[in-house]
C-alpha cells in the first residue's frame, strides 16, 4: 500500500497569513501524466469535503485561497490568506494505486 | 443536488455481521461513477474499504476481501456494506462516497453513520 505522511501534525497560523501542509507519498502516485492525489478539509461532526483533486485542481465552489501544487511524491495544500472557517482538519488521498489511502491529517488552528 | 445517506444498527456484537445502506437521492447509482465506503476509527484515521461501479462490478481493500461485501438494490437506488466477523476494531464512523470516473476522488459524501462494537 502507499503510505502518505503528512507534515505537520498540527499547526496554528495567524488569521491572514499563509498556511503550507505537506503529503509525502511512499511511492510516485504519478500515472498517464496526471498526478492522483486529492486534499480534502473536514470540521467536526462533518465528512470530509473535497477541496483539490489531482494536485492543483480548485474543486467547484472552493475560494481560490486553497491551492494545491506538487507532483510525483511531494505535494503540498496551501491556505492563503487563512480565515477562521478554514480551522479544520485537512487529509491527503492518493488514488493511484488500489487501495486507496489517507495521510493520517493536519489540524489547523488559529493562533 | 447529488445526495447519500447512510442508515445501520449503530451497535453491534462481536463475532456477528454488520449491514449498513446507502441510499442516494439525485443521480442514479447505475448511470456513472463508483460507489465507495469509508470509515473514520477514532482517532481520525480514514480507510477506503471498497466500492461497486455503475455497472456492478466490485473493488475491495484487501486488508478486508475476506470479510466484506458490497452489493445494490438499483431498484431502490441504494449500496449497502456487509461486513462479517466483526471486532472491537470495527467500531468507526462508516461514510459512503461517491468516486469520479477513473481519477478516484471523492466528491459527494453521506454524514456517516457510527458504529460500535461491544458485548
Amino acid at each position: 500500500d502507499i503510505v502518505l505522511t503528512q507534515s505537520p501534525a498540527s499547526l496554528a497560523v495567524s488569521l491572514g497569513q499563509r498556511a503550507t501542509i505537506s503529503c509525502r507519498a511512499s511511492e510516485s502516485v504519478d500515472s498517464y501524466g496526471n498526478s492522483f492525489m486529492h486534499w480534502y478539509q473536514q470540521k467536526p461532526g462533518q465528512p470530509p469535503k473535497l477541496l483539490i483533486y489531482r494536485a492543483s485542481n480548485l474543486e467547484s465552489g472552493i475560494p481560490a485561497r486553497f491551492s494545491g501544487s506538487g507532483s510525483r511524491t511531494d505535494f503540498t495544500l496551501t491556505i492563503n490568506p487563512v480565515e477562521a472557517d478554514d480551522v479544520a482538519t485537512y487529509y491527503c488521498q492518493q488514488s493511484n494505486e488500489d487501495p486507496y489511502t489517507f495521510g493520517g491529517g493536519t489540524k489547523l488552528e488559529i493562533k | 443536488d447529488v445526495q447519500l445517506q447512510e442508515s445501520g444498527p449503530g451497535l453491534v456484537k462481536p463475532s456477528q455481521s454488520l449491514s449498513l445502506t446507502c441510499t442516494v437521492t439525485g443521480y442514479s447509482i447505475t448511470s456513472d461513477y463508483a460507489w465507495n465506503w469509508i470509515r473514520q476509527f477514532p482517532g481520525n484515521k480514514l480507510e477506503w474499504m471498497g466500492y461497486i461501479s455503475y455497472s456492478g462490478s466490485t473493488s475491495y481493500n484487501p486488508s478486508l476481501k475476506s470479510r466484506i461485501s458490497i452489493t445494490r438494490d438499483t431498484s431502490k437506488n441504494q449500496f449497502f456494506l456487509q461486513l462479517n466477523s466483526v471486532t472491537t476494531e470495527d467500531t468507526a464512523t462508516y461514510y459512503c462516497a461517491r468516486s469520479a470516473g477513473y481519477l478516484y476522488y471523492f466528491d459527494y459524501w453521506g454524514q456517516g453513520t457510527t458504529l460500535t462494537v461491544s458485548s
